[in-house]
């Protein structure tokens, strides 16, 4: 069975200041993939990135950054100088394959708030 | 780019109403699936589909059937409405893959309220 935690219910920050998404994993499959998605406030989840299981290295994008161990089974997502328009909902998903991919198994979602 | 829309943003229904959500892609995606999303719960599948005609049950269908009769569209019935099943409901596509996940798209939600 496959699950994701992520433990932060709720994270408020004032602008500016760099924030960390946790995002716990299991499974025991050897091939597998994470994801992020963005739900801003109109509702529509937005696709951030997606990682294999083969590839560790850490990846940047803008003010972007996540960083997959899988030692720990972990794939943290910073945001670096956070703004106003980063206050969202945030969902960290893994998908085991298994016959085929395509079935994400959700985290219970993060939201984060960014005061001016 | 990829559209997923979904025909209603609001809906009220009666309890034992038949309820019909339909979802639309525009992109020629293999998958379609439609999760329900709830506070703290995160995002929960109901039913997915890979083909015309074909679904597999989620973790929850419970209460829930699906119809796909055109690739482009994927439709979530419920038979008869009660009030747990008062939510949000999403609907996403993705690109089908044996050997690789593809991201999914997501439609804006319907947000039903079964009174």
């Amino acid at each position: 069975a496959q699950k994701v935690t992520q433990a932060q219910t709720e994270i408020s920050v004032v602008e500016k200041e760099d924030v960390t998404l946790d995002c716990v994993y299991e499974t025991r499959d050897t091939t597998y993939y994470l994801f992020w998605y963005k739900q801003p406030p109109s509702g529509e989840l937005v696709f951030l990135i997606r990682r294999n299981s083969f590839d560790e290295q850490n990846e940047i994008s803008g003010r972007y950054s996540w960083n997959f161990q899988k030692s720990t089974s972990s794939f943290n997502f910073t945001i670096t100088a956070s703004q106003v328009v980063d206050s969202a909902v945030y969902f960290c998903a893994l998908d085991a394959g298994g016959t085929s991919y395509g079935k994400l198994t959700f985290g219970q979602g993060t939201i984060l708030t960014v005061h001016p | 780019d990829v559209k997923v829309t979904q025909s209603s943003r609001y809906l009220v229904k009666r309890t034992g109403e038949k309820v019909f959500l339909e979802c639309v892609q525009d992109m020629d995606h293999e998958n379609m699936f439609w999760y329900r999303q709830d506070p703290g719960l995160g995002l929960r599948l109901i039913y997915f589909s890979y083909d015309v005609k074909m679904k597999e049950k989620g973790d929850i269908p419970e209460g829930y059937s699906v119809s796909r009769e055109k690739k482009e569209r994927f439709s979530l019935i419920l038979e008869s409405a009660s009030t747990n099943q008062t939510s949000m409901y999403l609907c996403a596509s993705s690109l089908f893959g044996l050997a690789i996940s593809y991201e999914q798209y997501f439609g804006p939600g319907t947000r039903l309220t079964v009174t």
